[in-house]
């Protein structure tokens, strides 16, 4: 079946850089992508989302970039923080919609250093 | 809002034991899954609702029950408890856009079958 991956389980960022997280997908007919995180011991919480139709949505601190033509998405954090070590997840609605089509990557687990 | 509550947040079971995770929302969305995350992977879907009275599985069912006879809850079941089965439980919730918009999760149950 159809699969989302991660390029790096872990990822090490001093306080105060950027962080780039990466995922990979093979369902070329996805048309919603979706990141979340998901801190020790609590539920993922929806970060941001972006529809096939863009290549690059904004949020605050955050923004993700999706390059169809590679099946490639990333999410970028800007000035991280403590707060922000969790794990990662990218999603993608590889059905194309409906409540059964979401399917997650594995995750990456963002460490921060002081 | 209180968003998506799940009960309890821990359980032991023996073999061949049963159990029902308790899972209600307070958004009156129409949406509701089941996942299950296994270590170091990413979430997959056990069962999923359209709305009260509709069920339907997702990838990995076998071994569990649902039932959604309110708006508000949606039960798993697990009826003959098997090692595999340990994992850590995430009910969701989404609005009637399904899985193209932002899910709510809840805190997770961290059930472990000895």
């Amino acid at each position: 079946g159809e699969s989302v991956g991660l390029h790096l389980p872990t990822l090490s960022v001093q306080e105060g850089d950027n962080s780039i997280i990466n995922c990979a997908y093979s369902n070329s007919a996805s048309d919603y992508f979706i990141w979340y995180k998901q801190e020790s011991g609590k539920g993922p919480q929806f970060i941001i989302d972006i529809r096939s139709n863009m290549d690059k949505r904004q949020g605050q601190r955050v923004t993700v970039l999706l390059n169809k033509t590679v099946k490639h998405l990333s999410l970028q954090i800007a000035a991280t923080q403590p707060g922000d070590s969790a794990v990662y997840f990218c999603a993608e609605n590889g059905s194309g919609g409906g409540a059964d089509g979401l399917t997650f990557g594995k995750g990456t687990h963002l460490i921060i250093q002081p | 809002n209180a968003g998506v509550t799940q009960t309890p947040k821990f359980r032991i079971l023996k073999i061949g034991q049963s159990m029902t995770l308790q899972c209600t929302q307070d958004m009156n969305h129409n949406y509701m899954y089941w996942y299950r995350q296994d270590p170091g992977m990413g979430l997959k879907l056990i069962y999923y609702s359209v709305g009260a009275g509709i069920t339907d599985k997702g990838e990995v069912p076998n071994g569990y029950n649902v039932s959604r006879s309110t708006t508000e809850d949606f039960p798993l079941r697990l009826e003959l408890a098997a090692p595999s089965q340990t994992s850590v439980y995430f009910c969701a919730s989404t609005d009637d856009r399904g899985l193209d918009t932002e899910a709510f999760f809840g805190q997770g149950t961290r059930l472990t079958v000895v």
